[in-house]
């Protein structure tokens, strides 16, 4: 089965800087990438995801790179500001008919500090 | 307006019991999934489950069942709880090639 692996576990960052998260997956048969923040004690929360036809997407401070041939992808944060402190989940799915069975990276804590 | 909801929030109960946790969508969605999220945040599929097909990740103990009485709910029953089922548990729905909505979460405890 698919297995991604997402580093760094911690991310300290002072307010304005950038920070970046990396993934990698294993299975070529992933074609779907998604993104997801999750504040403490709610629910995963989607910001942002790529498919395999697109190296790059971006949306306002976020932006995602994805190398096919690599099987890596990862996810831009441009001038971080406090409220984006969070933990940070990569995820990879082959789609097909459930774009939401999700193989989730370790997580990423990100710290942003004013 | 809540899209995925669960309840309940919080669950407590002592080892051996069987509980429930519900879920609805009000997105309309076709595809409706557990996931667990164990002590250290890692975020596990347990379930995924359309009208037509009910697809379970072979790694959880047939102690857990899904139950979709129709297409916007699908509840999670636990029977002879264990310690180890002590974790956040996730309910998410997905239409076509759109990623998952995630519900809130139920944190369930075992004592």
């Amino acid at each position: 089965g698919e297995n991604v692996e997402q580093h760094p576990s911690t991310l300290s960052v002072q307010e304005g800087d950038s920070a970046v998260i990396k993934c990698t997956y294993s299975d070529s048969a992933s074609n779907y990438f998604p993104w997801y923040k999750q504040e403490l004690g709610k629910g995963p929360q989607l910001i942002i995801d790529i498919r395999s036809n697109v190296g790059e997407k971006k949306d306002q401070r976020i932006a995602v790179t994805l190398n096919k041939t690599a099987k890596h992808f990862s996810l831009h944060i441009t001038e971080t500001q406090p409220e984006d402190s969070a933990v940070y989940f990569c995820a990879a799915s082959a789609g097909g008919t459930s774009y939401g069975k999700l193989t989730f990276g370790q997580g990423t804590i990100l710290t942003v500090h004013p | 307006d809540t899209a995925v909801s669960q309840t309940p929030k919080y669950l407590v109960t002592q080892m051996g019991n069987d509980k429930s946790i519900k879920c609805e969508q009000n997105l309309g969605h076709d595809t409706m999934y557990w996931y667990k999220q164990d002590s250290k945040k890692f975020l596990k599929i347990m379930f995924s489950y359309n009208n037509k097909e009910l697809i379970i990740n072979e790694t959880v103990p047939n102690r857990f069942s899904p139950k979709s009485p129709d297409k916007a709910h699908l509840n999670l029953h636990i029977n002879s709880l264990e310690l180890g089922d002590s974790a956040v548990y996730f309910c998410a729905s997905s239409q076509g090639s759109l990623g998952a909505f995630f519900g809130q979460g139920t944190r369930l405890t075992v004592v």
